[in-house]
């Protein structure tokens, strides 16, 4: 049980275009879904908070005009990355929780690696 | 400095061994997590800790809390190549719910 998937696991694109990250809970119902970024060798960088059906709440310092958000079910969260650039270029990784209680489990999706050109 | 240290940065050691990560922060842990990590792939949950000298085990994989909730352990008993990764302590430390900060990682290589 929990498992979470993202697509697409890994995606080129040019410098100026916009990218869509699709995270799907396939077992449970996630209230609470969280999107990361992780460079290379270093640990997680928490960048967004989304619960369902409301606005995410983003990290400081993170963009919300750059970074777009999307829960709109219990089993489905999107992150857009709109006019990417080449630092843009991570791995992005988004976890999924039923609650968000401090012994509600995240469980994490294999990630995205985005490369922009 | 971050708000959770690990330590060791990176490990490596004979198959067959046992081998200790510490994650310790100055604030009280409100929601220890334990995570596996393969490079370029998603995190695996291990175990989560929440009481003060809670601790779990799995196969050959225990964590502990201390007492203080400022400090957890994990410690792996005769080490496997399947063992290797990066392990990841996360934690609440704001009493804000689930919102986790993460420590550096530790980066384990089992030579056999």
């Amino acid at each position: 049980g929990a498992v979470v998937s993202q697509h697409p696991s890994r995606v080129i694109c040019k410098s100026g275009t916009s990218v869509k990250i699709e995270c799907r809970s396939l077992d449970f119902q996630a209230t609470t879904m969280f999107w990361y970024r992780q460079f290379p060798k270093q640990s997680l960088m928490l960048m967004a908070t989304s619960n369902e059906g409301s606005k995410a709440t983003y990290e400081q310092g993170v963009e919300k005009d750059k970074f777009l958000i999307n829960h709109a079910s219990l089993t489905l969260s999107t992150l857009t990355v709109t006019s990417a650039h080449p630092e843009d270029s991570s791995f992005y990784i988004c976890s999924a929780s039923h609650g968000a209680g401090s012994t509600d489990t995240q469980y994490f999706g294999p990630g995205t690696r985005l490369t922009v050109l | 400095s971050q708000e959770l240290e690990q330590s060791p940065q990176s490990l490596i050691v004979q198959e067959g061994k046992n081998l200790t990560i510490n994650c310790t922060s100055s604030k009280t842990l409100y929601g220890l997590y334990w995570y596996k990590q393969k490079y370029g792939e998603g995190l695996i949950f291990l175990m989560m800790l929440q009481k003060g000298g809670e601790e779990k085990s799995h196969e050959k994989i225990t964590a502990k809390l201390d007492e203080k909730k400022q400090q957890s352990s994990l410690h792996i008993t005769a080490s496997q190549p399947s063992h290797a990764g990066i392990y990841l302590c996360g934690a609440d430390i704001q009493a804000a719910g689930n919102k986790l900060t993460f420590g550096g990682g530790t980066r384990v290589l089992v030579k056999p």
